[in-house]
């Protein structure tokens, strides 16, 4: 068991382009978070999902943001026409289902909107 | 006013020292985490608490559901406990996470 994995690790782009993120959680954990930080500041939700179904999205996710988990393993999070504003880090995090479990979370990936 | 505040938000000690950070929150939870991050993102999960007391080694957590208050202790204090300790709440009926903002800690040999 590796852990949570995310890739990329750093994301340098233009205002404008879209980006995607992939984050693997562990194996047989069924529920998966993504969360946003900002420098200084502690994460904020972005949306979760239990297996497939995503089951709660932020009002900070525009329409700009779309997050899939098309087989309740792996999930993606895209940001289309990226803004600098958008500049921060992505984090993503794991749970084996019930209230009560440990949270893991990746090491994040960043992204840097110039 | 953040629904999860950390204080204080910057400490500094001396290696040996005995640490104390706090958090107090104004909804109803579920449970209550702390959290490690260190330098470059990577965060650690140290602790989860729905009443009493829990200990890990030199790390100590307690909680006051009646008071929505929890502190974080760190006894002997040592440079690599240096990091930014978060809490962060669990509200009920939602299985998404309400964060504090973080205490930076940095411990000096």
């Amino acid at each position: 068991d590796t852990g949570v994995s995310q890739d990329p690790r750093h994301k340098i782009t233009k205002r404008g382009q879209n980006v995607t993120f992939r984050c693997d959680p562990i194996s047989e954990h069924n529920r998966l978070y993504w969360y946003r930080q900002t420098l200084g500041q502690g994460p904020e939700f972005l949306t979760y999902f239990q297996n497939e179904a995503q089951l709660e999205k932020s009002r900070l996710l525009s329409d700009r943001f779309s997050a899939e988990r098309p087989k309740g393993s792996f999930s993606t999070l895209e940001i289309q026409r990226t803004e600098q504003g958008d500049s921060a880090m992505y984090l993503c995090a794991s749970s084996l289902g019930q209230e009560g479990n440990t949270i893991y979370f990746g090491e994040g990936s960043w992204l840097t909107v110039v | 006013k953040n629904e999860v505040e950390q204080s204080p938000q910057n400490l500094t000690a001396q290696e040996g020292e005995f640490i104390t950070i706090n958090c107090s929150y104004s909804v109803g939870i579920s449970a209550l985490h702390w959290l490690q991050q260190h330098p470059g993102g990577g965060i650690v999960s140290l602790f989860m608490l729905s009443s009493g007391k829990k200990k890990h080694g030199r790390l100590i957590a307690t909680i006051n559901i009646q008071e929505k208050h929890s502190s974080l202790h760190i006894t002997a204090s040592h440079p690599r406990d240096s990091a930014v300790y978060i809490c962060a709440v669990r509200a009920y009926n939602t299985d998404k996470l309400i964060f504090g903002t973080g205490t930076r800690l940095q411990v000096f040999p």
